[in-house]
């Protein structure tokens, strides 16, 4: 499987919403998918699984839908906070990452 | 509160081996319930999937490092490891250990240990 993110970079502006893709080479059984903020400097963070189930603590401004092969992430009222590259993952026995979404908030 | 902390050395020259060992906190390795993983991120590039391990030992790896990389768990000291053999430029990054949630990605992260590999 190859995942592949799009856009490679987004720059808005607070208070707007930002929507981010993760298309899959071939369909992924199970939804196994997730989503991760990494902010510069920092670890990943786990914000989605099972492509839109919130990690504990994750503020419901952080959705994420899909199915198959085509997911998105979507965060609304945007913070500059949520600045920081993006991530999806497809974890199965053989896990593969996606190259990355930069956001920046200005 | 589960905590992760990657230690080793922080430089290892062309060729030899690099280990790592990731040391948990705040709760068991040994938990049936989790799986562990390990995943690096050269500079300014992004995420590498490396390998998962499960407390019994049962092992997945990424087909392009199988070759060259080995986990192991030693549940009594709480702690995993990675080595990864005839290390190059190309293996300078920094490594992250992660706790897996079956079928449910990784929840919790280490801090990250940065390897450079040079003479």
């Amino acid at each position: 499987v190859v995942l592949t993110q799009s856009p490679d970079t987004l720059s808005l502006s607070p208070g707007e919403g930002a929507t981010l893709s993760c298309w899959a080479s071939r369909r992924l059984d199970n939804n196994y998918l997730a989503w991760y903020q990494q902010r510069p400097g920092q670890a990943p963070r786990l914000l989605i699984s099972g492509a839109s189930k919130r990690a504990t603590g994750v503020p419901d401004r952080f959705s994420g839908s899909g199915s198959g092969t085509d997911f998105t992430l979507t965060i609304s009222r945007l913070e500059p906070e949520d600045s920081g590259v993006y991530y999806c993952q497809h974890y199965s026995s053989l896990d593969i990452f996606g190259q990355g979404t930069k956001l920046e908030i200005k | 509160q589960l905590q992760l902390q990657e230690s080793g050395p922080g430089l290892v020259k062309p060729s030899e081996t690099l280990s790592l060992t990731c040391t948990v906190s705040g709760g068991s390795i040994g938990n049936s319930d989790h799986f562990w993983g390990w995943i690096r991120q050269p500079p300014g590039k992004g995420l590498e999937w490396i390998g998962t391990i499960y407390y019994t030992g049962r092992t997945f790896y990424n087909p392009s490092l199988r070759s060259r990389a080995t986990l192991s768990i030693d549940t009594s000291k709480n702690q995993m490891s990675l080595k990864l053999t005839s290390v190059t430029a190309a293996d300078t990054a920094v490594y992250y250990c992660a706790r897996v949630v079956p079928v449910g990605g990784n929840d919790i992260w280490g801090q990250g240990t940065l390897v450079s590999v040079s003479t």
